[in-house]
């Protein structure tokens, strides 16, 4: 089974350090997104790739958070200087297909990480 | 722009009775619409989607859908619950055309489910 992957799945990090997440997507699929979800809430929307390009990002990716997508394969999420607010569940999914078109999307397993 | 209600988090039925599960939405362009279950420590999978077309759409593990334009509503059942479908349901929107396909999500629901 070659569905999404992310790692690490768990996260614990000390207030004001960085940190860095890596997601695979499935090998054909051009469209990566990321999400972050937070206790008793759904997945908000941060950032989307298409290919090695990043297309757009939500208000909630302040300037500590930066998503890379080298080539258009394997992306990684950093946060930097971590605050406690930071804690939650990292999403990571791709698509393919073409845009305004329903493909779905598929998740990965999320890295829940903790800032103690 | 799109949002997602699901009233009531959390919904607790018998094994064998039927799974009600609300979801209403806004969006102001025609909407794809979408139910993810999330069990714990686990990413999302898709339980099914609505388009175009037949308004009543029917996912895995006997879920089904039906998506009410006038009510904007697009609320999930399933006629016998089982133990198994203990888990949280997402409901979400995106947009039907342009824009990056980003989902929108509701809250969610945690359902559980009684012997």
């Amino acid at each position: 089974d070659t569905g999404v992957s992310q790692n690490p799945r768990h996260k614990i990090t000390k207030r004001g350090q960085n940190v860095t997440f890596r997601c695979d997507p499935i090998s054909e699929h051009n469209r990566l997104y990321w999400y972050r979800q937070t206790l008793g809430q759904g997945p908000e929307f941060l950032t989307y790739f298409q290919n090695e390009a990043q297309l757009e990002k939500s208000r909630l990716l302040s300037d500590r958070f930066s998503a890379e997508r080298p080539k258009g394969s394997f992306s990684t999420l950093e946060i930097q200087r971590t605050e406690q607010g930071d804690s939650a569940m990292y999403l990571c999914a791709s698509r393919g297909g073409r845009e305004g078109l329903p493909y779905e999307q598929y998740f990965g397993p999320g890295t829940r990480l903790t800032v103690t | 722009a799109q949002s997602v209600t699901q009233l009531g988090s959390h919904v607790s039925v018998s094994e064998g009775a039927l799974v009600l599960l609300r979801c209403n939405y806004s969006s102001s362009v025609p909407p794809y619409l979408f139910w993810y279950v999330q069990y714990p420590n686990q990413g999302l999978q898709l339980l099914l989607k609505y388009t175009t077309g037949a308004t009543l759409v029917k996912g895995i593990n006997g879920f089904e859908a039906e998506f009410k334009k006038s009510e904007t509503s697009f609320h999930l059942t399933k006629p016998s619950a089982h133990m198994s479908d203990a888990a949280e349901y997402f409901c979400a929107v995106s947009a039907h055309t342009g824009a990056n396909s980003k989902l929108t999500f509701g809250k969610g629901i945690t359902l559980s489910v009684r012997p």
